[in-house]
């Protein structure tokens, strides 16, 4: 069974850093590209970042480019995200899921950013 | 960025009768290899999304035939055939066409 369980999440001060991490399992981690999408309170959900299978590739919204670091380790069947100089407005639940159309996400970690 | 709109905001249907959700998208969603990246999810509280269709019309795997996708380029529309009590959420939709990936504004659906 595919199972994703993300971690990391809580109350951080604005400018302040989270790591989230995504521990992976059923499947070839490895085999896949993964993905993080993010969904604020009472608002639709947003596309984060995604990572190929080796590392290689990574793509990031315009709104976290230079801030948020999307990586990976294969050994570990882990999804990371590093996410520094935090923003209000980066206040959601944050889901890690496989694939570029996902059919197998987490069910989510919640970061708030707030003083 | 395509940009992609749906309407309605909301629905309120009666078990039994059909519903249908509209979504537009700012650019062709119709790629060189003949495959539409148009993709459809259902968010309840307290899950992750769930995807139903795949590539404008490709119903995932254990979804009910009830629901179908349909459309081209930019016009697309999901339906639900007999809405069920369980059917009730927000419906996305999404695409894939082009990064970044950007999904519509969401249709509420409840039951009446």
């Amino acid at each position: 069974e595919v199972q994703l369980v993300e971690s990391g999440g809580g109350l951080v001060q604005p400018g302040g850093s989270l790591r989230l991490s995504c521990a992976a399992s059923g499947f070839t981690f490895s085999g896949y590209w993964m993905t993080w999408v993010r969904q604020a309170p009472g608002k639709g959900l947003e596309w984060v970042a995604s990572m190929k299978q080796d590392g290689s590739d990574k793509y990031y919204v315009d709104s976290v480019k230079g801030r948020f670091t999307i990586s990976r380790d294969n050994a570990k069947n882990s999804l990371y995200l590093q996410m520094n100089s935090l923003r209000v407005e980066d206040t959601a639940v944050y889901h890690c899921a496989r694939g570029w159309a996902p059919i197998y996400w987490g069910q989510g970690t919640l970061v708030t950013v707030s003083s | 960025d395509i940009v992609m709109t749906q309407t309605p905001l909301s629905l309120s249907v009666t078990p039994g009768q059909p519903a249908s959700i509209s979504c537009k998208s700012s650019q062709s969603l119709l790629h060189s290899d003949g495959k539409t990246y148009l993709y459809w999810y259902l968010l309840k509280p307290g899950q992750p999304p769930q995807l139903l269709i795949y590539e404008l019309f490709n119903r995932v795997s254990g979804v009910p035939d009830r629901f179908s996708g349909s459309g081209s380029g930019t016009d697309f529309t999901l339906k639900i055939s007999r809405v069920e009590a369980e059917d009730v959420g927000v419906y996305y939709c999404m695409q894939r066409m082009q990064l970044p990936l950007t999904f519509g504004g969401g249709t509420k659906v409840e039951i009446k």
